[in-house]
Order: structure tokens, then sequence, then C-alpha cells
């Protein structure tokens, strides 16, 4: 079984519709994030949370929210999604324990989402 | 925030060719990542490097640490098909609470047989 899994893998949706993508781990990792993937704009992060009482905002946070339900799972909402938010999104998980000197994330398989 | 350029966007290359990409960022990195993303699944680490001129090997890939802190590079030798999709430079800061990462634009690879 996956480590990282998200759910859907593939969404369409319309204009002014509530979306939420899931993200699923069982890793034991603490820390999650969420990226949104553009074509020639590489990986750009949206949200992360470094536990469970833990949210932060990224880069590109406008028009989204997050939902730390328990160390394994974390949740991304677009309350009311919009064109320009059809993207590639991916979750991601990552620990650093003592002694470790990077923070190497695992990535799930991404939702493909589209909003028309 | 910081702002990683990877070059090339991408590349055309044949089976057995040898490649290079790079990244160059406007400030320091503590840690550079490289990662590769095959065709509909996420991002996978492929070498980490930790210090100012580190050169690491994995395989065919090849990774150093630019000696100013603030570039990397990769290197594959002689490319097969599954080289094929594509690649991100990452920077990373630790220290406090910070150790989010960074990540180049990609450069995606397509390798004819």
């Amino acid at each position: 079984d996956a480590d990282v899994t998200q759910t859907p893998r593939n969404r369409i949706t319309k204009t002014g519709k509530r979306i939420m993508l899931e993200c699923s781990q069982t890793k034991g990792h603490d820390r999650m994030y969420w990226y949104r993937q553009d074509p020639g704009l590489g990986l750009r992060l949206i949200y992360y949370s470094f536990d469970v009482k833990d949210i932060n905002k990224g880069e590109i946070s406008d028009g989204y929210s997050v939902s730390r339900q328990a160390q394994a799972k974390f949740s991304l909402s677009l309350e009311s999604a919009i064109p320009n938010q059809t993207a590639l999104y991916f979750c991601a998980t990552s620990d650093l324990g003592s002694g470790m000197s990077y923070n190497e994330q695992f990535f799930g398989p991404g939702t493909r989402l589209t909003v028309l | 925030g910081q702002q990683l350029n990877q070059s090339p966007q991408s590349m055309f290359i044949q089976e057995g060719e040898d490649v290079s990409m790079n990244c160059t960022s406007s400030s320091i990195f503590n840690t550079w990542l490289w990662y590769k993303q095959d065709p509909g699944e996420g991002p996978v680490l492929l070498i980490a490097l930790y210090k100012a001129g580190e050169l690491t090997s994995n395989g065919r890939l090849t990774a150093q640490f630019g000696i100013t802190r603030k570039d990397s590079f990769l290197n594959i030798s002689a490319s097969i098909p599954s080289d094929v999709g594509i690649y991100f430079c990452a920077g990373q800061n630790s220290g406090g609470s910070n150790y989010k990462l960074t990540f180049g634009k990609g450069t995606l690879l397509t390798v004819n047989p």
C-alpha cells in the first residue's frame, strides 16, 4: 500500500463549487504539506502543518483552506473554486528526527483538478 | 521570498547521451535536493547535498552543491528511456521551525530511444 494517498485522483467541477481534497499517510510523520503544480511553474507551497495543532500559510494560500484532522490526515479545501485553480495538487509528508540535516518530503500521487 | 532559477526548462536527447541541468539561487541554502517526477506520479528524492562543494553520486546521477551555496547541478550519464520525467531542484534552510523547501520550476527531460 502507498504511504501517502490522495483522494480523489481526478476531479472536474464548476466555478463556485466547494471542493475538498484529502490526504492520508501511514508514515507516522508529523509534518504535512499541500503543493500546487502548474506547467512551467514548478511546485508552489499552499499550506503546511508541523503537527495537529499547527497550521501555516505557504506562498499561495489565498482561496484555499486546510484542516489537520489527525496526525495522518490533512485536507485542502477550495471554498469557491475558480478556473485558475485548475492544477495538479500534491500532498507531502516529512519528519525530522534528531541528527537529520535535511527535510526529505514524500509525495502522494497527486490530484488533478479541473475547474470549468 | 527566495527564488530558484532552474535550467534548461526542457531537453530532448537521444538514448545514451549525457544530461546536465542546474539551479541558481538569489540567496544561500543549507541543503540542496534533487527530485524526479515520473509521469502521473509525485516527485521522488534522488540526491540530497548538505555541504558546500559536496559532490555526490547515485548510480548514473551526479550532483554538486556549489561552493557559494547558491547553486547546484545534476548530471545524468548514459541516459535511458526511463530517465524521462521532470527533474526539480529544491533548496532548504533549516533552523528554528523553518524546514520548508523552495522548488525550482523543473526541467522536462525527453529521451528518444
